[in-house]
């Protein structure tokens, strides 16, 4: 069962240009979560998806920033005009329908750079 | 909303010896509180977690955790260190009813340990 997939794993984007960042959850998991981490910093919840609904999306910045969760296909975090302090890790985590006593797995991450 | 204090950001250890990496959250009526691992470069990989029961967790690598309800605490254990456990090392919590994937992390703590 392979884990929760992100790709790419580096992502260069000149300041303005849009980035895309692609999640598939783990097999048989419907909740995605995507978090950012800044430089020396933990990791900040950003996002929390089902498929086809965004559940809790208050720790998304106002502009700029969207997910989506389609039927069918991976979790999409979409970054219009980067700005360099969009530099970060980004980190896609997945859970199964069921919550009871357990815990989200996380993908790899994708480390966005913007020049 | 929950915040998480990790109280060390860096810790160096020399191996074998034991370490004691310390967290504590903001009360709330219940919680759920983890400890993940993250090596350079990496995703996280959950460590251990405390959902209910015992106040004393069991995790892999034979870290361990206990819950201190009066203390607000989550330290993380180990008796014996080895260079392979250098890492950042995140604490991490939700609230009780909420989601497993919708978690407020530490600033982490880098764990270093030398020959």
């Amino acid at each position: 069962n392979a884990g929760v997939m992100q790709n790419p794993r580096h992502l260069v984007r000149r300041r303005g240009q849009e980035a895309r960042l692609r999640c598939s959850p783990m097999k048989g998991h419907s909740h995605v979560y995507w978090y950012r981490q800044l430089p020396e910093e933990g990791l900040k919840f950003m996002v929390y998806l089902q498929k086809e609904n965004i559940i809790d999306e208050s720790g998304m910045p106002k502009e700029r920033f969207s997910a989506e969760f389609p039927k069918e296909g991976p979790s999409i975090l979409r970054i219009q005009q980067v700005v360099r302090g969009d530099s970060a890790a980004y980190f896609c985590a997945s859970s199964p329908p069921s919550q009871a006593n357990t815990e989200a797995f996380f993908g790899q991450g994708t480390r966005l750079t913007v020049v | 909303a929950q915040s998480v204090t990790q109280l060390d950001s860096q810790v160096p250890v020399f191996e074998e010896a034991p370490v004691e990496l310390r967290c504590n959250y903001s009360s709330s009526v219940s919680v759920y509180l983890f400890w993940y691992v993250q090596y350079p470069n990496q995703g996280l990989q959950l460590l251990l977690k405390y959902l209910s029961g015992s106040t004393l967790v069991k995790g892999i690598n034979g870290f361990e955790a206990e819950f201190n309800k009066s203390q607000t605490s989550f330290h993380l254990r180990k008796p014996s260190v080895h260079i392979s456990d250098t890492a950042e090392y995140f604490c991490a919590v939700t609230e009780g009813g909420s989601t497993l994937g919708r978690l407020y992390f530490g600033r982490g703590t880098q764990l270093t340990v030398w020959p």
